[in-house]
């Protein structure tokens, strides 16, 4: 099947700095990508959804400025999160269309800020 | 927005048992269903899914039925194995755009 990777797999960061996020189909062009976020024992929980060559689209409650997302390319799309703090740690996942229904999954980042 | 349930929330079973899972969902245009399997710390894998031309789909031990008409599919795995412990997904899609929507996820856990 379709291969999806993220970089880095995990990452620790101090308050207040900046993280980016990477995901990429690897073998697939993707004009969708997604952005999840999930917290321990929760579900998966979208954030926005990355299309290529135009902005992002949020989901409610998800702070645009804090998560910066651009899709620069139909294999590449990068979560930023600025001024992190340690509410923001979390596991994040991406994922990408291929075809108008499967999507596949990216390994996730573990974020953690301290 | 769309709804969607996801019972029970947590299901232990003994190995060789059967398990079933059930995803309802309130979007009467959502018109492909998958199921989700994801173990601790791995991202969500895709197991099964379905299309709404269809009322039942088998893989091996695992199975998904859908009833359009009471708005809900289930999922089915048969002769458990300790290796089908993990948490479940469902993730009917909203037709007015192109994501998924997770179910709040069942841990399934088979006891040997």
């Amino acid at each position: 099947g379709a291969v999806v990777s993220q970089h880095p797999s995990w990452v620790i960061c101090k308050s207040g700095t900046s993280v980016k996020i990477e995901c990429r189909s690897l073998d697939f062009q993707a004009t969708t990508m997604f952005w999840y976020r999930q917290f321990p024992k929760q579900s998966l929980m979208l954030m926005a959804t990355s299309n290529e060559g135009s902005k992002a689209t949020y989901e409610q409650g998800v702070e645009k400025d804090k998560f910066l997302i651009n899709h620069a390319s139909l294999t590449l799309s990068t979560l930023t999160v600025t001024s992190a703090h340690p509410e923001d740690s979390s596991f994040y996942i991406c994922s990408a269309k291929e075809g108008p229904y499967e999507q596949y999954f990216g390994p996730g980042t573990r974020l953690t800020v301290t | 927005g769309e709804n969607v349930e996801q019972h029970p929330s947590t299901l232990s079973v003994q190995e060789g048992d059967s398990a079933v899972i059930k995803c309802t969902y309130s979007d009467s245009a959502s018109n492909y269903f998958p199921w989700y399997k994801q173990e601790l710390g791995k991202r969500p894998q895709l197991i099964i899914d379905i299309r709404s031309n269809v009322g039942e789909k088998k893989d091996q031990r695992i199975a998904v039925t859908l009833n359009k008409t009471a708005k809900h599919f289930s999922l089915h795995i048969t002769e458990t194995q300790p290796e089908d412990s993990a948490v479940y997904f469902c993730a009917p899609p909203i037709c007015s755009a192109r994501q998924l929507t997770f179910g709040s996820g069942t841990q399934l856990t088979v006891l040997p």
